[in-house]
C-alpha cells in the first residue's frame, strides 16, 4: 500500500525568507512523486514531479523540491517566498506498480507567507 | 493540450435532489476516471475509480448506490450524486488518466452545496 505524508498543517514564513513544505512517502517499488497548490475555491494546480532521474527537481513558479530515497522524503522548496504563495499544498504519491495509477494525496499544509 | 473539462464548477441544490457533475475529457482519451471529495481544509479522499465499458470501484465507506458513476465512453465520465443530503456538500475533483500510468489530468472541481 502506498501512502505520503504532511506533517506539518500550517507553515508560515515571512516574505523573502525561504520557503520549504515537507514530504515523506511509503510506497513498496520506486515512486512517482508529486506536488500540486490550491488556490481558495480552486482546483488543483500541478507544480512538480519526480519519475526517475535527478533528484533535484524544478518546477512552476520557482519551485522545487528534492527527492531523497535513503530518507523517503520529497520535500518542496522555494528559496524566497512570496505573498502570493499563500495556498494549501499537496504532495501525492503514484505507485507505478498499481495497474489504475491512483494518486494518494497528503494531507495537505498550509503556506501562510506574511508581508 | 489534454485537458478535463468538469462541469458545473458550482451547484446549490435542495435535499433530496439529484446532482449530475460531467466530466469530458479534451484531447486525449481518458481510459481511466478518478473521482475525488474534499471537504473544507481537508486532503481529497478517492471515492472511486472507473474504467471505460466496465463498473466502478468503490473505495470502502463510498455507497454506490448513492454516489453513481458512469463511464460509457473514452470522453465522458459522469458522477450523479443522488438523493442528495447537506452532508454530501463538498468539493467533487475528477483526474482523468490514460492506459498505464500515463498523466493525469484534473478537472477544475465542482462545489456542491446541498441545502
Amino acid at each position: 500500500a502506498q501512502s505520503v505524508a504532511q506533517p506539518e498543517d500550517q507553515v508560515n514564513v515571512a516574505e523573502g525568507n525561504p520557503l520549504t513544505v515537507k514530504c515523506t512517502y511509503s510506497v513498496s517499488g520506486n515512486p512517482y512523486l508529486f506536488w500540486y497548490v490550491q488556490y481558495p475555491n480552486r482546483g488543483l494546480q500541478f507544480l512538480l514531479k519526480y519519475i526517475t532521474g535527478d533528484n533535484l527537481v524544478k518546477g512552476s513558479y520557482g519551485f522545487e523540491a528534492e527527492f531523497n530515497k535513503s530518507q523517503t522524503s520529497f520535500h518542496l522548496k522555494k528559496p524566497s517566498a512570496l505573498v502570493s504563495d499563500s495556498a494549501l499544498y499537496f504532495c501525492a504519491v503514484r505507485d507505478p506498480t498499481d495497474s489504475w495509477g491512483k494518486l494518494q494525496f497528503g494531507a495537505g499544509t498550509q503556506v501562510v507567507v506574511t508581508p | 493540450g489534454a485537458v478535463v473539462s468538469q462541469h458545473p464548477s458550482r451547484v446549490i441544490c435542495k435535499s433530496g435532489t439529484s446532482v449530475k457533475i460531467e466530466c469530458r475529457s479534451l484531447d486525449f482519451q481518458a481510459t481511466t476516471m478518478f473521482w475525488y471529495r474534499q471537504f473544507p481544509k481537508q486532503s481529497l479522499m478517492l471515492m472511486a475509480t472507473s474504467n471505460e465499458g466496465s463498473k466502478a470501484t468503490y473505495e470502502q465507506g463510498v455507497e454506490k448506490d448513492k454516489f453513481l458513476i458512469n463511464h460509457a465512453s473514452l470522453t465522458l465520465s459522469t458522477l450523479t450524486v443522488t438523493s442528495a443530503h447537506p452532508e454530501d456538500s463538498s468539493f467533487y475533483i475528477c483526474v482523468g488518466g490514460g492506459a498505464n500510468n500515463s498523466p493525469l489530468h484534473f478537472g477544475n472541481g465542482t462545489r456542491l452545496t446541498v441545502t
